[in-house]
């Protein structure tokens, strides 16, 4: 059964650093991208970025260039989203979904990690 | 880089009608190298991550109820649930992969 699954919510401040993770099971991890989608509160979907632990090809959206790391361990299936300083707007939840290439949609999907960034 | 356009923000249709959701790409999606349209559909219901429902404008996903289905190419797109249960009570996205990678704004469900 192919599985993803995140790491726990986290609570930040402002400035501070994180890395989220999405470890996958059931399937042959580096054969297939990972994608990174934030969901703001109350609001849509918002494609991050996306890698293939294969070889550690990662592309951003233009939206998310600058401002996110996204990374693999492919010894351990793992796949993560970083900040080195988090803002307020920051707040959100984050998924992570396999991609199949072949059709380019995500068939599986992470259960969230939520994260709260407050003074 | 591709917007997509859902219509209409929401919609309120009642148990056993049709529900149709709307698309537009700002540009195409169709690749002319296998004739496949690279615009999927997802169905997201509160507390949960989205759920793939259609992939390639028209395919159902495996264990999709065949009341879901979609039509459409080039830039207009449209989903419908031809009969309308309450467990389709959800938000709708559509998601393009012609160019990177984009999702619409989504449209809410409700019953009437």
């Amino acid at each position: 059964e192919v599985q993803l699954v995140q790491s726990g919510a986290e609570v930040k401040k402002p400035g501070e650093s994180l890395k989220i993770s999405c470890k996958g099971s059931g399937y042959s991890f580096t054969s297939y991208w990972i994608g990174w989608v934030r969901q703001m509160p109350g609001k849509g979907l918002e494609w991050m970025g996306i890698i293939y632990p294969g070889d550690s090809d990662t592309r951003y959206s233009p939206s998310f260039q600058g401002q996110v790391t996204i990374s693999a361990d492919k010894s351990i299936s793992t796949a993560y989203l970083q900040w080195s300083s988090l803002k307020a707007s920051d707040t959100a939840m984050y998924y992570c979904a396999r991609h199949q290439y072949s059709y380019g949609a995500f068939d599986y999907w992470g259960q969230g990690t939520l994260v709260t960034v407050s003074s | 880089d591709i917007v997509m356009t859902q219509s209409p923000d929401s919609l309120a249709v009642s148990l056993g009608e049709r529900a149709t959701i709307n698309c537009k790409s700002s540009q195409s999606v169709l690749y002319s190298s296998n004739n496949k349209n690279y615009l999927a559909w997802y169905q997201q219901k509160p507390g949960q991550p989205p759920k793939l429902l259609i992939y390639w404008a028209s395919t159902r996903e495996s264990g999709v109820p065949d009341r879901f289905s979609g039509s459409g190419s080039g830039t207009d797109f449209t989903l419908t649930i031809s009969s309308l249960q309450a467990e389709d009570v959800a938000v709708y996205y559509c998601q393009q992969y012609y160019s990177t990678l984009s999702f619409g704004q989504g449209t809410k469900l409700e019953i009437k």
